[in-house]
């Protein structure tokens, strides 16, 4: 399987400071076809996921432009330019080249 | 808008069993091949099953290979997840997801094994 390990777990941000979370995979999620998948989710306290950040750097519809993705190979960035007070939740990145799917442990976006 | 309400959560005994539903609309549910996805309390996202568009491919996470079963009916734009043998290692919200890229949630139903 492959490992998806996130860091930090726990992050403490000022309002309007920027935040990043790292995103390791055990293995390359670089496809033949030239993709990489690798996704981004939030989730904000008592709601659903939401995906936010496709194939690494494509942000779904809707979704603030504050928020960006980055990475290649085995290593991967979520950035919020300027955290604002409706990001706090646990964000999660997701790899789709091999079965299982698998999740990193997540990573809980809070304001200090 | 693409939607999905899930149900059949439950209280349930470790040992039984449980078919959970999502309705889906919004998107030609035939062609989007679709998930389930669980989180048990206080956790972070498990996937548990995935199913191609025609219902002819099927996935399951180790832990739950002939446990559970994951189906569709097309006519009905609805997916479900027959689970049996519940452990209390089941105990989860348990969400289903558009495409095994998991692009859009619904709300979940909670499914609670205990005695």
């Amino acid at each position: 399987d492959v490992v998806m390990t996130q860091s930090p777990l726990s992050l403490p941000v000022t309002l309007g400071q920027p935040a990043s979370i790292s995103c390791r995979s055990s293995q390359s999620l670089v496809h033949s076809d030239g993709n990489t998948y690798l996704n981004w989710y939030q989730q904000r306290p008592g709601q659903s996921p939401r995906r936010l950040i496709y194939k690494v750097s494509n942000r779904d519809s809707g979704v603030p432009d504050r928020f960006s993705g980055s990475g290649s190979g085995t290593e991967f960035t979520l950035k919020i330019s300027r955290v604002e007070a409706e990001d706090v939740g646990v964000y999660y990145c997701m790899q789709y080249i091999n079965w299982p799917r698998t999740f990193g442990q997540g990573t809980k976006v809070e304001i200090k | 808008e693409v939607q999905m309400l899930e149900s059949g959560g439950d209280l349930i005994q470790p040992g039984g069993s449980l078919r959970l539903s999502c309705a889906a609309s919004g998107f030609t549910f035939s062609s989007s091949a679709m998930s389930w996805v669980r989180q048990a309390p206080g956790k972070g996202l498990e996937w548990v099953s995935s199913i191609s568009g025609s219902g002819d491919s099927t996935y399951y996470t180790d832990s739950v290979k002939g446990r559970f079963t994951i189906s569709r009916d097309n006519s009905k734009n609805t997916l479900y997840l027959q689970i049996n043998s519940l452990g209390v290692e089941d105990t989860a919200i348990y969400y289903c997801a558009k495409t095994t890229a998991f692009d859009v949630w619904g709300q979940g139903t909670m499914v609670t094994v205990s005695s």
